[in-house]
C-alpha cells in the first residue's frame, strides 16, 4: 500500500514535443505529491509539486495532472528541450504524518535534437 | 544561502569496515530524512530525524545502521561491518518544518569493495 508505480522506465522524445510520465498510488492518505528531476551524479531536485484538492498545476513547461477517484497522477513535459534529458522520479507522502517521501522507481528521460 | 552538504561524495570501503557519511542540512532546517538509492532504483526512505531525535526509522535495516543527529553538527549515518550490498548512494534531504518542502543534498556514493 505504500507503492508508487511509475511508467514508463524509459522515455525518448524529439526536441520540441510532450513528454508524458505516469504514477499510480494506493494510499488514500497520500497528500502530498512532488515530482524530482535528477541529473547524473547529483540530487533529486523539486521540479513542481501538487496536493489533491486541485486537479491541474502548471509550472511553465511542467504541468501535474491529477485524477483523486483513479489514484493516478501524471507530469507533463511540453515543448520538451535536451536540457530536459534526466531521470524523473514521482513521489508521494502524508503531511500529516511524518512527510517521508515514497518515490517511484524513476523514468529515464531522453530528449533527442 | 548553502544548500544541503554531504559528505565525503565518494567513500570506498573494504567489506568489515565502517563507513560514516555526514549532513549538514538547510540553514534553518531542524529535520534530517537520509534515503538510498540503489543503482537504476528509486530512492528508498531510511530514517527521519530531529535535533536529538530519531522519529522514524521504520526503512532503517535492523542491524549495522544507525544515524543521530546531534544538538551541535551534521547528521551522521553510520553504517558498521559494510557488506557489498550496501553500495549505494546516500542521500539526505532537509526542511524547515516536518510537512514543508524537502532540500536535497548532492549525495554520497559508498563503494565497497
Amino acid at each position: 500500500q505504500q507503492q508508487v508505480k511509475q511508467s514508463p522506465q524509459s522515455l525518448i522524445v524529439q526536441k520540441g514535443g510532450i513528454s508524458i510520465i505516469n504514477c499510480a498510488y494506493e494510499n488514500t492518505a497520500f497528500d502530498y505529491f512532488p515530482w524530482y528531476q535528477q541529473f547524473p551524479g547529483k540530487g533529486p531536485a523539486l521540479l513542481i509539486a501538487i496536493r489533491p484538492d486541485v486537479s491541474e498545476k502548471k509550472e511553465g513547461r511542467f504541468t501535474i495532472s491529477f485524477n483523486k477517484s483513479a489514484k493516478q497522477f501524471s507530469l507533463h513535459i511540453m515543448d520538451s528541450q535536451p536540457g530536459d534529458s534526466a531521470t524523473y522520479f514521482c513521489a508521494a507522502s502524508i503531511s500529516g504524518g511524518y512527510n517521508k517521501l515514497i518515490f517511484g522507481a524513476g523514468t529515464r528521460l531522453a530528449v533527442h535534437p | 544561502n548553502a544548500g544541503v552538504m554531504q559528505n565525503p561524495r565518494h567513500l570506498v570501503r573494504r567489506r568489515g569496515q565502517e563507513a560514516r557519511l555526514r549532513c549538514s542540512p538547510m540553514k534553518g532546517h531542524s529535520h534530517v530524512y537520509w534515503y538510498r538509492q540503489l543503482p537504476e532504483e528509486g530512492l528508498k526512505f531510511m530514517v527521519y530525524l530531529q535535533k536529538e531525535n530519531i522519529i522514524d526509522e521504520s526503512g532503517m535495516p535492523k542491524e549495522r545502521f544507525s544515524a543521530e543527529f546531534p544538538k551541535e553538527g551534521p547528521s551522521i549515518l553510520r553504517i558498521q561491518q559494510v557488506v557489498r550490498g550496501d553500495s549505494a548512494a546516500y542521500f539526505c534531504a532537509s526542511s524547515q518544518t516536518g510537512p514543508s518542502e524537502q532540500f536535497f543534498g548532492p549525495g554520497t556514493r559508498l563503494t565497497v569493495l
